[in-house]
């Protein structure tokens, strides 16, 4: 069956260095993967997307990778700060429908 | 208004009990989606809407749960005879280029339904 996982519950790193969330797919090709932050009690609010045939794409401190190799996105914020403690949700469209992971919730500490 | 709006933003019901869920899209948006995040979980597809049809319901888990469009915007989420294992929240979301072009999401805040 198609699916699409993140491998890590929880991620706890110090402010200031780079977290690296990563996003897994089986069983299809995504034409686009995508990654939403989600905080407490509200909905999901879209971050980046990133299309089969790019390798990377960038906005401001995050950068977003796509392996079609690996089957494999890579999420990373660099300079992290506190105010970036959510959890993170990557999403795949396939045919009608968008598809989400379970999240990996991170947790910047001071 | 600017977003996608949900109502009611909480309910509280008994087992056996109708409900209805209601979301309120972004204007000219014609794909619409509903999902179903359990605590601690990603959001689980349930349903999508192009227009007023349904494109996709592949997602919901059973025949108490139904969803309308009539008009190709505000979609109603409807639940018969409710279970506790149907508690939790409902988000909605809605699109203004499905598919292959784009599909960014715009969310709602989510409507959290509690089955006693």
């Amino acid at each position: 069956s198609q699916k699409i996982e993140q491998n890590s519950e929880a991620l706890n790193i110090q402010e200031g260095k780079t977290a690296t969330l990563t996003c897994n797919y089986t069983n299809y090709s995504p034409a686009y993967l995508q990654w939403y932050r989600q905080d407490p009690g509200r909905g999901p609010v879209f971050l980046l997307l990133i299309r089969e045939n790019e390798k990377e794409k960038r906005k401001e401190r995050l950068k977003v990778t796509f392996d079609t190799t690996l089957k494999q996105s890579l999420f990373h914020i660099t300079a992290s700060q506190p105010a970036d403690s959510a959890t993170y949700l990557c999403a795949s469209y396939n045919n009608n429908d968008m598809r989400f992971g379970a999240g990996t919730r991170l947790t910047v500490k001071p | 208004g600017a977003g996608v709006s949900q109502t009611p933003s909480n309910k509280v019901t008994e087992k056996g009990k109708y409900v209805e869920l209601r979301c309120d899209p972004i204007s000219g948006h014609t794909a619409l989606y509903w999902y179903r995040q359990s605590l601690g979980q990603g959001p689980e597809f349930l349903i999508y809407f192009q227009g007023t049809g349904a494109a996709d319901d592949s997602g919901l888990p059973n025949d108490r749960f139904f969803a309308v469009r009539p008009e190709g915007s505000v979609s109603t989420l409807k639940i018969q005879r409710t279970e506790r294992g149907d508690s939790a929240v409902y988000l909605c979301a809605s699109s203004l280029t499905p598919g292959l072009q784009s599909g960014e999401l715009f969310f709602g805040e989510g409507s959290r339904l509690t089955v006693l």
